[in-house]
């Protein structure tokens, strides 16, 4: 069974502090996304990274996908409240394009 | 506002029951997948049709069915209902067919979700 684990599951922070959060799979995965969700809403689309070792930055945002495609991570800078939210990474396996989504990581940033 | 459309909200039911679920995709996408949230699954993609054909199957229990209609709007048919089917149900809407398993890198535009409670 292909899973993406993610780490840490809860995380709170001060704001202004840095934080990483991690997406790892023993699986090949061909694309990952990440989102953030809400609480009341449906998840929303952060970045699609499909190449290994590719790096996307979105403002305060830096996103890698692993050189093997078996993981990925967030990295937030001088987090802010409003980057409150679920964060989940979501793969389309190599091969049979399955899509999965990795177990969440509950982010509260404090003010 | 993403313009996906799901209806209802909330959904109260018993056990044994049939409900059904329903979602508008945004004006002009041509897919629709179906998602389940819960607590001790995560989310999982259960299906998705690309312009009224069945496109791709994820986790999807032979109890639930679904379709997609001309005017490109989806249901999501849940029988039998179970306690365990409790949970959130999101569709999604993207312009483009995905790949054999899913949405592959397409973006995907998430409704607020219908929260089932199956009593």
């Amino acid at each position: 069974t292909q899973l993406l684990e993610q780490s840490p599951q809860f995380l709170s922070i001060q704001e202004g502090e840095n934080l990483t959060v991690y997406c790892n799979s023993s699986s090949v995965f061909s694309s990952l996304q990440w989102y953030r969700q809400e609480p009341g809403e449906g998840p929303v689309l952060l970045v699609t990274v499909v190449t290994g070792g590719e790096v996307k930055k979105l403002k305060r945002l830096t996103f890698q996908f692993g050189d093997a495609r078996k993981d990925s991570s967030l990295h937030i800078t001088a987090a802010q409240p409003g980057d409150t939210g679920l964060y989940l990474c979501a793969g389309a396996s190599s091969g049979t394009y399955k899509y999965i989504f990795g177990t969440g990581t509950r982010l509260k940033v404090l003010a | 506002d993403s313009g996906v459309t799901q209806t209802p909200k909330h959904l109260i039911t018993a056990t044994g029951q049939r409900v059904t679920l329903r979602c508008s995709p945004r004006s002009g996408d041509l897919s629709v997948y179906w998602y389940q949230q819960s607590l001790d699954q995560g989310l999982q993609f259960l299906i998705q049709y690309y312009n009224g054909e069945e496109r791709a199957k994820g986790n999807i229990l032979e109890r639930f069915s679904a379709q997609q209609f001309p005017d490109l709007h989806s249901e999501l048919n849940l029988s039998s209902l179970e306690l365990g089917d409790s949970a959130l149900y999101f569709c999604a809407s993207s312009p483009n067919p995905g790949l054999a398993g899913g949405p592959g890198t397409d973006t995907q535009y998430f409704g607020p979700g219908t929260r089932l409670t199956v009593l």
